[in-house]
């Protein structure tokens, strides 16, 4: 496609509860990042993938967040026992190099952990 | 600890003023982007600088790099309604990722 597809645009959690998060890249792009955003300000970095590889994970929290990159399917982002500090805007963005390139962003997911 | 620090957090001015904001770095830079972000959108690029002491102009919009590759400035002109939005510095990352500052949020009054 020609934009960054998120989906779902809401999703809301009760405490505990498993989410589930989609992001389809833009055709042709190499390369798939995840960010949380808390409170419309900060991004935090969680993930990026060059294709369906890990490229760098080191803003995943390990124990509960875990994200994969699979051929022919949407990218997606899960969170097993959601907690209400999870609640956020997570953001996806795909690009055709990882430097010095645009990064295209998608709408963003509003998870909200009640 | 944030690899870019963003100043200020929150600026709010009225229509037609000038402003600033900045990024900066203790890390060197190969470049530098900004975005902004609108309510409800993700955030879209305005510029890339590449250069040490690079200064790119986008309408009323002046993007400078520093000559050490270390920081970063948005000056607006005559700002305007329009220009209210999250603006975000974003670099190279220790793991060589793209890493995002915590941004400026702007609001021009009218």
């Amino acid at each position: 496609g020609e934009e960054v597809a998120q989906t779902p645009k809401h999703l809301v959690r009760g405490e505990g509860q498993k989410a589930k998060l989609y992001c389809a890249p833009i055709k042709g792009h190499s390369y798939v990042f995840w960010y949380q955003q808390v409170l419309k300000n900060e991004f935090k970095f969680l993930i990026s993938f060059q294709n369906e590889n890990v490229f760098d994970e080191t803003g995943m929290p390990k124990e509960r967040f875990s994200a994969k990159c699979l051929p022919n399917s949407p990218c997606s982002l899960e969170i097993q026992a959601t907690k209400l500090e999870d609640s956020a805007v997570y953001f996806c963005a795909s690009s055709q190099g990882r430097l010095n390139t645009e990064a295209f962003f998608g709408q963003g997911t509003r998870l909200t952990v009640v | 600890t944030q690899l870019l620090e963003q100043s200020p957090q929150f600026l709010s001015i009225q229509e037609g003023e000038n402003l600033t904001v900045y990024c900066n770095s203790s890390s060197v830079f190969s470049s530098l982007q900004w975005y902004r972000q609108e309510p409800g959108e993700g955030p879209v690029l305005l510029v890339t600088v590449v250069t040490g002491g690079e200064v790119k102009k986008l309408k009323r919009l002046t993007f400078q790099f520093g000559d050490a590759r270390k920081d970063s400035s948005l000056h607006i002109t005559a700002a305007q309604p329009g220009d209210t939005g999250l603006y975000l510095c974003a670099g190279e990352g220790n793991n060589n990722d793209m890493r995002f500052g915590a941004g400026t949020r702007l609001t021009v009054k009218p």
